[in-house]
């Protein structure tokens, strides 16, 4: 139990298209969803936490009309990167949280290579 | 301030020789503690968790940690190291009341044949 998977496992996008990136809890409800954003051999940096149906979190310096962030369903949370530029190219990981629980389970990751 | 320290930022072991990844927080409340593996280009995976019960702690895999609240410690540990066990591994903190989460730096445990 407890799975979470992600989609795309990676995409390419030109300069200034937006991507959408999606988190679904295959298998439980995710009251809180959160957002991480990694770089080559560095850990994982929070950008924001989701909780449905209410506004995500942002994590200081992370530019909230850049990063959108929706929580519409229990087992959903969306990631769009508007207008895109290389330097957003990254792995997107995504957790999920069960009401109450202090486990997040993560999904696969998304590679994002903006050219 | 809230912080994990993963004292080293590779480990290297031999196939069937021990594990030892060690992970100190600093924490004013009662945490959970979480160790996590990530594989290449991959997710992480929970290895095993820390929430309050016995501090001796078995996870996937034949890990296991014990959190030493004297010493602040959640060290990871295997009996013999495994080939496949080469990856990056996570200590991460949970903090009671708003469920912050600390992520430490990472540790890569390198494995040789």
């Amino acid at each position: 139990g407890a799975v979470v998977s992600q989609h795309p496992s990676w995409v390419i996008c030109k300069s200034g298209t937006s991507v959408k990136i999606e988190c679904r809890s295959l298998d439980f409800q995710a009251t809180t969803m959160f957002w991480y954003r990694q770089f080559p051999k560095k850990s994982l940096m929070l950008m924001a936490t989701s909780n449905e149906g209410s506004k995500a979190t942002y994590e200081q310096g992370v530019e909230k009309d850049k990063f959108l962030i929706n929580h519409a369903s229990l087992t959903l949370s969306t990631l769009t990167v508007t207008s895109a530029h290389p330097e957003d190219s990254s792995f997107y990981i995504c957790s999920a949280r069960k009401e109450g629980s202090k486990t997040q389970y993560f999904g696969p990751g998304t590679r994002l290579l903006v050219l | 301030a809230q912080s994990v320290t993963q004292l080293d930022s590779h480990v290297s072991v031999s196939e069937g020789t021990p594990v030892l990844l060690r992970c100190n927080y600093s924490s004013s409340y009662s945490p959970s503690l979480f160790w996590y593996v990530q594989h290449p280009n991959k997710g992480l995976q929970l290895l095993l968790k820390y929430t309050s019960a016995a501090t001796l702690v078995k996870g996937i895999n034949g890990f296991e940690a014990e959190f030493k609240k004297s010493e602040t410690s959640f060290h990871l540990t295997k009996p013999s190291a495994h080939m496949s066990d080469a990856a990056e591994y996570f200590c991460v903190v949970t903090l009671t009341g708003g469920f912050k989460t600390i992520f430490g730096a990472g540790t890569r445990l390198f494995v040789k044949a």
